[in-house]
């Protein structure tokens, strides 16, 4: 079956503009997770959405940036007045579960690369 | 704060040579992954360990989960050209959050 998708793969964005980043789930997968990974980086936490629970938001690191999931599904990760230190990796993931499991297994998208020049 | 310490941070080696990546933490996690990730896609799952003491192996890969599941190793034996990549280890089942607890990763380079 189809992976997780996110769109776009690249984005080339000015410093100010607002961007919207696209994630596609693995259908049937209940939870949804948002990281940003700077060059040669770890991974850093920043949205978890599980079902119809109210979303993870502790790991978003200014209050430009934002996330919905529409339907379950579909997510969108967005960033309002875009600065240079937004500049990264973005990386989605779904799992068939999530929280407290003890086992759950996330699957990565190939991740939208962020500049803003 | 729950952290994941993954050493060493870069390795490169020779083909054939065998190396250990560790994982270590002062907290317990509930289960503990390792992922390999290549330039410009998203990490892979390798492996999940989820028992204290408890050891996989997936081919030339050994992956251990310390006794108090606080820490991790990974061994690769007879490395290879296709092993080079950026290999991460998380922790799940940690405090209130959803989310896995990412180490920064090791940065392999096996040379032909």
């Amino acid at each position: 079956g189809a992976g997780v998708s996110q769109s776009p793969s690249n984005k080339v964005t000015e410093k100010g503009k607002d961007v919207e980043l696209r994630c596609d789930p693995i259908s049937g997968h209940t939870a949804l997770y948002w990281y940003r990974q700077s060059l040669g980086q770890g991974l850093e936490f920043l949205i978890y959405f599980q079902g119809n629970s109210a979303p993870d938001k502790s790991g978003l690191p200014s209050d430009r940036f934002s996330a919905e999931r529409t339907g379950g599904s579909v997510s969108t990760l967005t960033i309002q007045r875009t600065q240079q230190e937004d500049s990264a990796v973005y990386l989605c993931a779904s799992s068939l579960v999530g929280g407290g499991s003890p086992a759950y297994e996330q699957y990565f998208g190939p991740g939208t690369r962020l500049t803003v020049t | 704060t729950q952290l994941l310490e993954q050493s060493p941070q870069f390795l490169s080696i020779q083909e054939g040579e065998n190396l250990t990546v560790y994982c270590n933490s002062s907290s317990v996690f509930s289960s503990l992954q390792w992922y390999r990730q290549e330039p410009g896609e998203g990490p892979v799952l390798l492996v999940t360990v989820v028992t204290g003491g408890e050891v996989k192996k997936l081919k030339r890969l050994t992956f251990q989960f310390g006794d108090a599941r606080k820490d991790s190793s990974l061994h690769i034996t007879a490395a290879q050209p296709g092993d080079t990549g950026l290999y991460l280890c998380a922790g799940g089942g940690g405090g209130s959050q959803g989310n896995l607890i990412f180490g920064k990763g090791t940065k392999l380079s096996v040379k032909p």
